[in-house]
């Protein structure tokens, strides 16, 4: 059975950081890309980030390139966001995901995790 | 970035009724369109990738059509538990989008 659970969310204050990690089992991890998607409260799905199976290629929304830092430990099955500068539109669940594509393009967001709660705010 | 747009963003409707969302994409996407279905405070739920490919588990009544720029998701016959908030997203560009979604509600 695929899992993944997410961990690292909180209250920050803006112009801070925070790491979120994703720990997954149940399938092949180092097999798929892996996904970050977000959703602000009473919003609608924005996709953040992906990284293919290897790692050695990631993708950033508009929203979060040059803040946020995807990266993944195959050897230990978990995905990281590392998040900087964060503001008050950063205020979102986050969730974890696993892609049905090795590369992170053409594929779906076949499973999810149940989501961990940034909240950006003084 | 591919611009994805759902309409209607709201419906209400009854048990039994068919229900059809359609999705644009602001470009060409060939059949790179996914569908999920979100129930509140729940995670997302793959409901069909590939425009039309429905995933394990998802009951026959939710289908997919659709290429390049015009896809619809057609619920027939209505059920209880499919009162929730479906999306849209596209997988052609390394930059996934989403719709905005759409609500069906209970009339």
């Amino acid at each position: 059975e695929v899992q993944l659970l997410e961990s690292g969310g909180g209250l920050v204050r803006p112009g801070g950081s925070l790491r979120l990690s994703c720990a997954a089992s149940g399938f092949t991890f180092s097999s798929y890309a892996m996904a970050w998607v977000r959703q602000a409260p009473g919003k609608g799905l924005e996709w953040v980030s992906s990284i293919s199976g290897t790692g050695d290629t990631t993708y950033y929304g508009d929203s979060v390139r040059g803040r946020f830092t995807i990266s993944r430990d195959n050897s230990k099955t978990t995905m990281f966001l590392q998040m900087n500068s964060l503001r008050a539109d950063d205020t979102a669940v986050y969730y974890c995901a696993k892609e049905s594509s090795y590369s992170g393009v053409g594929g779906d967001f076949d499973y999810w995790g149940q989501g961990t709660l940034v909240a950006v705010s003084s | 970035d591919i611009q994805m747009t759902q309409s209607p963003s709201s419906l209400s409707v009854s048990v039994g009724d068919s229900v059809t969302i359609t999705c644009r994409a602001s470009q060409s996407i060939k059949s790179f369109l996914n569908w999920y279905q979100q129930k509140p405070g729940k995670a997302p739920k793959l409901l069909i990738y590939g425009a039309s490919t429905l995933q394990t588990g998802v009951p026959s009544r939710f289908s997919g059509s659709g290429s390049g720029t015009e896809f619809t998701l057609t619920i027939s016959s209505l059920q209880p538990e499919d009162f929730a908030t479906y999306y849209c997203q596209q997988s052609h560009r390394a930059l996934k989008t989403f719709g905005q979604g759409t609500k069906v509600e209970f009339k």
